[in-house]
C-alpha cells in the first residue's frame, strides 16, 4: 500500500499570503497524483489532477507540480474561501486508492 | 458538465443492508475507473471500493471485503455499492468519484 505523508499537518497564514503544501509517496506514483479541497460541512472539491491539471473551474492561483514521490500544492495568494483542508490522493497503484491525512490552512 | 449524483443513504439498523447508486452524466462513462469513499464524522477520507472501466480490476478496503459489493452499469453511466451486515463503524458519508469528480454525497447512518 501506497502510504502518502502530508506536511505540515496545519499552516496559518493571512489572506494574500502564499501557500505551501506538500504531499510525499512512500514510493512513486509517477504523476497519478490529485489534490483535494475540502471546507467545512462541504464534500471534497476536486483542484488538481495528475499533479499538475487544474480541474475545471478552479482559479489560476492553485498550482500543481511534482512526479515520482514528492509533490507540492501551491496558493499563490490566499482568498478568504481558500481557508480550509487540504487532501492529496494517489491513483497510480490500486487497491487501494490512498489519501494524505490532510492539511489544514487557518487563519493566522 | 460532469456531474456524480449518489443515492440511497438513510439510516439502517446494524446488520441490516443499504444499496447506494451513482448516477454519472456530462463525461464517458465506460472510460473511467470509478470508486467509492467515505468520510466518518470529523475523520479523514477511507477509499471503499473500486472498480475499473473494464470490470477487470475490483478492490475493497479490508474494512468492508465480504460485506460490501461494488458494480457498474456501463449502459446506464451508473456506479453501485451493495452494503450488506452494516455495522455502526460504517456510520458516513459516502461518495462517489473518479479521478476528473466528486459527487455531493450520500449520508449512511447505522444505528439501532
Amino acid at each position: 500500500e501506497i502510504v502518502l505523508t502530508q506536511s505540515p499537518a496545519t499552516l496559518s497564514l493571512s489572506p494574500g499570503e502564499r501557500a505551501t503544501l506538500s504531499c510525499r509517496a512512500s514510493q512513486s506514483v509517477s504523476s497519478y497524483l490529485a489534490w483535494y479541497q475540502q471546507r467545512p460541512g462541504q464534500a471534497p472539491r476536486l483542484l488538481i489532477y495528475d499533479a499538475s491539471n487544474r480541474a475545471t473551474g478552479i482559479p489560476a492561483r492553485f498550482s500543481g507540480s511534482g512526479s515520482g514521490t514528492d509533490f507540492t500544492l501551491t496558493i499563490s495568494s490566499l482568498e478568504p474561501e481558500d481557508f480550509a483542508v487540504y487532501y492529496c490522493q494517489q491513483r497510480s497503484d490500486w487497491p487501494p486508492l490512498t489519501f494524505g491525512g490532510g492539511t489544514k490552512v487557518e487563519i493566522k | 458538465e460532469v456531474q456524480l449524483v449518489e443515492s440511497g443513504g438513510g439510516l439502517v439498523q446494524p446488520g441490516r443492508s443499504l444499496r447506494l447508486s451513482c448516477a454519472a452524466s456530462g463525461f464517458t462513462f465506460e472510460d473511467y475507473a470509478m470508486h467509492w469513499v467515505r468520510q466518518a464524522p470529523g475523520k479523514g477520507l477511507e477509499w471503499v471500493s473500486g472498480i475499473s472501466w473494464t470490470n477487470g480490476n475490483i478492490g475493497y478496503a479490508d474494512s468492508v471485503k465480504g460485506r460490501f459489493t461494488i458494480s457498474r452499469d456501463n449502459a446506464k453511466s451508473s456506479l453501485f455499492l451493495q452494503m450488506n451486515s452494516l455495522r455502526t463503524e460504517d456510520t458516513a458519508f459516502y461518495y462517489c468519484a473518479n479521478s476528473r469528480a466528486w459527487g455531493q454525497g450520500t449520508l449512511v447512518t447505522v444505528s439501532s
